[in-house]
Order: C-alpha cells, then structure tokens, then sequence
C-alpha cells in the first residue's frame, strides 16, 4: 500500500520567513513524488517533481529515500505564496497518484 | 489552449437520487483520472482511464459508483442513489499519455446531497 502523510493542516509565516512543509511516504518501490498547489479559486496545478531537480518559484523539494520524505522548502516566503499545498506519489505500475491531506500556507505580511 | 473543463460547477441533489458529472480532458490527452476530495480531507483516487484499454476502477469506493469514457475524450462519473457521504468535490484531471506526463485538473464538481 502506498501512502502520504503531510504532519500540519496549517502553517503560518510571516513575509521573508523560510517555508518547510512536511511530506512523508510510505511505498516499498522507487515512487515518484510530487507537490501540486492550489491557489485561492484556481484549480489544483503542479508544482514541482522530484524527477525534475528544479527550483520553482523559489521553491525546492529533495527525495530522500532513507527518511522517506520529500519536504517542499522555500528560503524566504512571499505573501502570493499563500496556497494549499498537497504532496503526492505515484507508484510503479499504477497510474494514479496518491494525495497527503493538504497544508494550508500563510505568509502574513 | 482550453483546459479541463467540468460541469457542472455545483450539483445539489437529494439522498437517494443519480446524478452524473461530467469531464472534458484537453484535446490529444489519452489519459483521464477521477478524483474526490472531502472535507478536510486529501484528493482520493476513484478510476482511471488511458486509451482504449480496460479502466482501472480500484479507486471506487461502492458500486453505485461508475464511469465510462466515450469515444476517448469525455468521460461521466455516475452516482446512483446517492448517500450524505457522498459529498464532495469531484476532480477530473487528464495527461498527455499516463507514463510520466503531468496531470491537468479541472476546476472540480461539488456535489452536496442533502
């Protein structure tokens, strides 16, 4: 079974403070792992993959496989930043991804 | 170009009766999945399609839940007899082929049985 844990339904910051929010897997294979936003009525898009090693909008997410984590981190948070933010996981041979619950960033000003 | 498109945008049906939401994927996509997202909850899986090969349907949650996929494009989850626990809001998301391919969301049925 696979599975993904995001620990906080909520983090608040302030402007210029850094940003981690918390992934967790669990999958016995090499999953894939994403993190998807949603920003204030828009509809759900991706973020990044760790496939892609890539820093987008300022945000970075590393795979690791010993602590089974993929943590979204961003070093100085921005205002437009405030979004929910959902890690997912797609398996080997199966197609569909597996979502964590959700964690709600806000970055006050 | 145009997105995933869902209609319609909110549905409010009464315990016990069908109703069914649709999905248009964006043109050329091969690959359509359903998802569902309860309060308070993550997006949960329901089925999967891709081309003209067999849906995977593991997602579903009871039989009165099923979807078809007509002529590889638009596709229409159906629920029969609907329950309170039913309410949600539906996604539909496509992708280009299902190896690797990003998956695009469209802005999502919300459904309220009462």
């Amino acid at each position: 079974a696979q599975r993904v844990t995001q620990p906080e339904k909520l983090l608040s910051v302030f402007k210029g403070a850094p940003v981690e929010l918390k992934c967790n897997y669990s999958y016995s294979g090499s999953p894939e792992l994403f993190w998807y936003v949603q920003y204030s009525r828009q509809r759900l898009q991706l973020l990044l993959r760790h496939i892609s090693r890539e820093s987008i909008k300022g945000f970075t997410a590393d795979l690791n496989k010993g602590e089974t984590s993929f943590h979204l981190k961003k070093p100085f948070a921005q205002e437009e930043d405030s979004a929910m933010y959902y890690c997912a996981l797609r398996g080997t041979g199966r197609r569909a991804l597996t979502f964590g619950s959700g964690t709600r960033l806000q970055v006050q000003p | 170009g145009a997105g995933v498109s869902q209609s319609p945008s909110n549905k409010v049906t009464e315990k016990g009766k069908d109703v069914e939401l649709r999905c248009d994927p964006i043109s050329g996509h091969t690959a359509l999945y359903w998802y569902r997202q309860s309060l308070g909850q993550g997006l949960e899986f329901l089925i999967y399609f891709q081309g003209n090969s067999a849906p995977d349907k593991s997602g579903l949650p009871s039989d009165r839940f099923s979807a078809e996929r007509t002529g590889g494009s638009v596709s229409t989850l159906t629920i029969q007899r609907t329950q309170q626990e039913d309410s949600a809001v539906y996604l539909c998301a496509s992708s280009l082929t299902s190896e690797g391919y990003e998956q695009y969301f469209g802005p999502g049925t919300r459904l309220t049985v009462t």
